[in-house]
């Protein structure tokens, strides 16, 4: 049973660029969360979505940043006109419906994205 | 917003030893998740509270939901090498799908 998948693990992007992030949830969950991490920080929650359905994105900066779940595929954060602030690992987690117990968000390896 | 105090920031321990770390904040907390990040990793759940002054147990590691759901800790016992990385907790509060993340505890092993 395949754990959460992201991609790429690394990404190096120059200052002005587009990144692009993927997730792929677990098997039988219809649920995903974007996290970013500083170094030597905790993870910082940045969007929730359902399949075609933006749920919460307080966290998620207003200019710049986008994600999405569409029906097929996985889930996408992209990242316009990067600038060097971007740099930091992005964390993917997904769980079966969040109403219902269990609440836990399993989490994916990561992208590590650097701006140059 | 919600915040999470997480002590220590960080241990340096002997191999055998006990470890205890916790986490406290001023907001109520429904669910309290522990996880363990390893570098260049994600991080991996250990333990899900859910209940005010549940105790849980997974192998050498237990953690406890505090009785005015504002607080949690984890104890390891006997630590060994593999324990070494970085320890979090998280809440989720009522309603809310989003994880607050603590500032994490990174333990370090002598052998």
């Amino acid at each position: 049973n395949a754990g959460v998948m992201q991609n790429p693990r690394h990404l190096v992007r120059r200052r002005g660029q587009e990144a692009r992030l993927r997730c792929s949830p677990m098997k039988g969950h219809s649920h995903v969360y974007w996290y970013r991490q500083l170094p030597e920080e905790g993870l910082k929650f940045m969007v929730y979505l359902q399949k075609e359905n933006i749920i919460d994105e307080s966290g998620m900066p207003k200019e710049r940043f986008s994600a999405e779940f569409p029906k097929e595929g996985p889930s996408i954060l992209r990242i316009q006109q990067v600038v060097r602030g971007d740099s930091a690992a992005y964390f993917c987690a997904s769980s079966p419906n969040p109403g219902n117990y269990p609440k836990e968000q399993y989490f994916g390896p990561g992208t590590r994205l650097t701006v140059t | 917003g919600q915040q999470l105090n997480q002590s220590p920031q960080s241990m340096f321990i002997q191999e055998g030893e006990d470890v205890s770390m916790n986490c406290t904040s001023s907001s109520i907390f429904n669910t309290w998740l522990w996880y363990k990040q390893e570098p260049g990793e994600g991080p991996v759940l250990l333990i899900a509270l859910y209940k005010a002054g549940e105790l849980t147990s997974n192998g050498r590691l237990t953690a406890q939901f505090g009785i005015t759901r504002k607080d949690s800790f984890l104890n390891i016992s006997a630590s060994i090498p593999s324990d070494v990385g970085i320890y979090f907790c998280a809440g989720l509060i009522q309603g809310a799908q989003k994880l607050v993340f603590g500032q994490g505890t990174r333990l370090t092993i002598n052998p």
